[in-house]
Parts: structure tokens; sequence; C-alpha cells
């Protein structure tokens, strides 16, 4: 696709209840990567895939949160048991590869907007 | 992990110059200085990224100075549009992006 795409875009969930968020990385980009953003705060990194492995989970917040990555193209991030405060903007980039040396353009999408009653 | 620090917010008027200062004291060999946009409601967009001294592009310039403890970011005659929230980040190992508070740019008519 032209760019980055996620779904949904908006999300309402009551507090318990479990919530799947998706991500279309652009075609062809190797490594992909989920960021939170709280209302007025910067991003917390949650997790990068390259491929289809993921090899920093580092920023996961709680076992609540999963995701996976398969063909090595969508993603979906899941949140089980939600919680009030995981209410934030889900935002989801990917790059053409990873490397330890260099820097790869990350290319972000709109983000979904989960909100938890 | 290299830490950025940069100005919470600044004000400009339309067709003014802006620099937005960065500090990075941590910065390793092997890092790169890189700046993202964000516009409300939108994922943060990459502006321009440099090593050391400076580069140029259509939108902004990065000044880098020797010791690459700082860097500054340029942005030419600004405009409305140009109100954002402007992150420095440093890239470390793994490619994992750390993103501060960021910058508020209120530009005014």
């Amino acid at each position: 696709g032209a760019g980055v795409s996620q779904s949904p875009s908006n999300k309402v969930t009551e507090k318990g209840k479990d919530v799947e968020l998706r991500c279309d990385p652009i075609s062809g980009h190797t490594a992909l990567y989920w960021y939170r953003q709280s209302l007025g705060q910067g991003l917390e990194f949650l997790i990068y895939f390259q491929g289809n492995s993921a090899p920093d989970k580092s920023g996961l917040p709680s076992d609540r949160f999963s995701a996976e990555r398969t063909g090595g193209s969508v993603s979906t991030l899941t949140i089980q048991r939600t919680q009030q405060e995981d209410s934030a903007v889900y935002l989801c980039a990917s790059s053409f590869t990873s490397g330890t040396s260099s820097y790869n353009e990350q290319f972000f999408g709109p983000g979904t907007r989960l909100t938890v009653l | 992990l290299a830490k950025t620090t940069q100005p919470i917010s600044m004000d400009s008027y339309e067709g003014q110059e802006v620099n937005i200062t960065c500090s990075h004291n941590n910065i390793a060999t092997n890092d790169y200085i890189t700046w993202y946009q964000q516009f409300p409601s939108q994922g943060p967009r990459f502006i321009i990224q440099g090593y050391k001294t400076k580069v140029t592009n259509e939108v902004a310039s990065l000044f880098i100075p020797a010791d690459r403890k700082s860097s500054t970011l340029s942005l030419p005659r600004v405009s409305l549009s140009d109100t954002a929230v402007y992150y420095c980040l440093v890239n470390n190992a793994g490619n994992m992006l750390t993103f501060g508070g960021g910058t508020r740019l209120m530009v005014k008519p």
C-alpha cells in the first residue's frame, strides 16, 4: 500500500475485555514497530519485529500485552483484560530493514485510539 | 540509552526562522540524530537525520557540533502549518526509537 495502515482507527471497550489492534506495514518493509502514546505525552516503545520474529519485547508493559506478525507483513497487538490505564493511541511503524549501526527511517501509521471505560 | 533534552514549548511568528536545540550528552559513536514532526491525531513523520556537521533538505537544516552532544533543528520561514510537536531522537542499537516529550512549536500569525 501507499503507507502504513492501522485498524480500527478508534476502539472503545469495557474494562476486562480483550482487544486486537491491526497494523498493515508498507509492502516490502521487513521491520515493524509498535508504540503507545498517552494523551499529551511522547511515544513509548512496545515491541519490534524483524520479519516474523520479535528480537525486542522489552517495552511490553505487562503479560496482558502480546503481539504477533505473520508472513512478514500484518501484525496484531493484543491486549487482554484491558484496564483503564491502557487507554492511549497505539502507533505502528515500519521500515525497510533494521540494523544496529545505521538508521532506517520509520514510517508511522495514523494510530488506533483505544478508550477503556 | 542516550537520553535527549529539548525545550517543552516554543512560540514563533509566521516567516521567522525557528531553531530548536536538543541535548544528548551520552550519544554513542554509532548513533545518529533524527528529528520527527507530529501533528495532532497523526503519527510522527521523519524530518531530517544527521551524524555530524550540517545536513539540509527541502524542509529543514540540522546542525551538529563536533562533540555531537547537542544538535539544532532549523526551520526557515515557518508558517502556521508548521505548528506541531518536534521530537529529537538518538538512534540506539536495535532501532528502538526513544521519544522524549518533544518540543511543542506554536506558530502565530
